[in-house]
This record gives C-alpha cells, structure tokens and sequence, in this order.
C-alpha cells in the first residue's frame, strides 16, 4: 500500500479565503504531481517536482502554487479561493529513474467546494 | 505530444462476465509506457497493470491484462471474471521512457459498472 497522505479529505470554504492542501509521502520518492480532477471526468497535471526545490507548472494552467522545501512535503496553496476552484485535487509520487516505469503512488484526494 | 482516447464513457457487464475497455493512444515518442489505473467512488487512483512499448510480451497482472497492439496503438484493458468490487472508473494513461520525463497524460476514463 502506498504511503502517501492528503489532508484535509474534504473542504468546504468560502470564496476570497487562502487555502493550503497538504501532501506527505514517507517513499522517499523524489518526483511528486499534483492534478486536478472534476467528477468523472479526466485528470490534468497542475504542477510537478522532480526534487526540493524544483516545481513546474503542469499542463493544466493553475492559479494554485507549490513548494518543495522538504523531499517528503508538496503542499499546494490558493491565495484565494473562488468557486471555479471546486475540484477535487491529486497528489501522486513515483521513484527515481526514467527507464523504468516506476508507477505514480496516488494520495486519497482532497474534494475542495469554494461556495 | 502525447493523446490517450477512452471511447467508452460507461460499460455494464454482468458479474463473472470478462470484459475489455477500449484505449488508444497517439503519441511521437519512440518508447513509450502506457498505464492503467482504477478510481473507485471514494477517490483514489489505484495502479492496476503497465506496458512498456518494447516489451515483446503482453503484460498480465492477476485478473488483468492488457492487450497491447502497438500498430494499431492500443492498449485494451481485460478483467477476466468481473466481480461486484471491479466497479469504478477505470483510466488509461501514458508517458515517454525517457531519462527524467515522468509525467503523465490521462485518458478521460470508463465508468465500469458490473451488475449482479
């Protein structure tokens, strides 16, 4: 079983509020994703990081930002939050090495509503 | 760039029945990797099987397998004797094997639904 954790699981917030979801994985994993996933539909990469200090933006532009200051801790921030952010929000890791296919390890998911 | 198409939004299928969901790629990328996941309704995505473009053989992991067509770019999905629990979406993804590239492009998934 993977050991990765998001919290909080579910966030009902109002609009205009700073929110930061949380995301810690003891793997040792040195790649870790965040994507953004609307009920039964597909996900899409918002942001990535292949080491402390490194993020990226994904695929999917966010108005969510990053921080990679510890290996095991890739906390995703809205400064502040709007309805269209209702989503629910991903966090997956994989190991090291390109050449080998090292599946992601997803998070249970954070379910954010902003009313 | 890389594309993943699921063109089944919703599959039903009768308990111990095997069944096949449908995934075809595009990709640019000599060597690639192709993946499939299941989200159960609590929200989790779930690793189930891998294939890797080079791999001579189809991969099987338990009651999965993938049957992979590399010419025709395909990478079905089999779950053989369906059970109550396989009920979930299921999603196909994939990303090219090269040093440092990791990330992944999803398809937009299958509702798998098994009836009693």
């Amino acid at each position: 079983e993977a050991d990765i954790y998001q919290t909080p699981r579910y966030l009902v917030i109002g609009t205009g509020k700073k929110i930061t979801l949380e995301c810690s994985q003891t793997m040792g994993h040195d790649k870790m994703y965040w994507y953004q996933q609307d009920p039964g539909m597909e996900l899409h990469l918002i942001h990535y990081s292949y080491g402390v200090n490194s993020t990226e933006k994904g695929d999917l532009s966010s108005e969510s930002t990053v921080s990679r200051i510890r290996t095991e801790h890739f906390p995703l921030t809205l400064e502040s939050a709007r309805p269209s952010h209702t989503s629910q929000y991903l966090c997956a890791s994989s190991g090291p090495g390109g050449y080998s296919y090292n599946e992601q390890f997803f998070g249970p998911g954070t379910r954010l509503t902003v009313l | 760039a890389q594309k993943i198409t699921q063109t089944q939004p919703g599959m039903f299928v009768q308990e111990k029945e095997a069944v096949t969901l449908d995934c075809t790629y595009d990709t640019s990328d000599p060597s690639y990797g192709l993946f499939w996941y299941k989200q159960p309704s609590s929200g989790e995505m779930i690793f189930l099987i891998y294939q890797g473009s080079y791999d001579q053989q189809n991969a099987t992991e338990g009651r999965y397998s993938l049957n992979f067509q590399k010419a025709r770019k395909s990478a079905n999905l089999v779950i053989s004797a369906s059970q109550l629990g396989d009920s979930a979406m299921y999603f196909c993804a994939m990303r090219p094997i090269i040093q440092g590239a990791q990330k992944l492009v999803f398809g937009q998934g299958t509702r798998l639904t098994i009836n009693p």
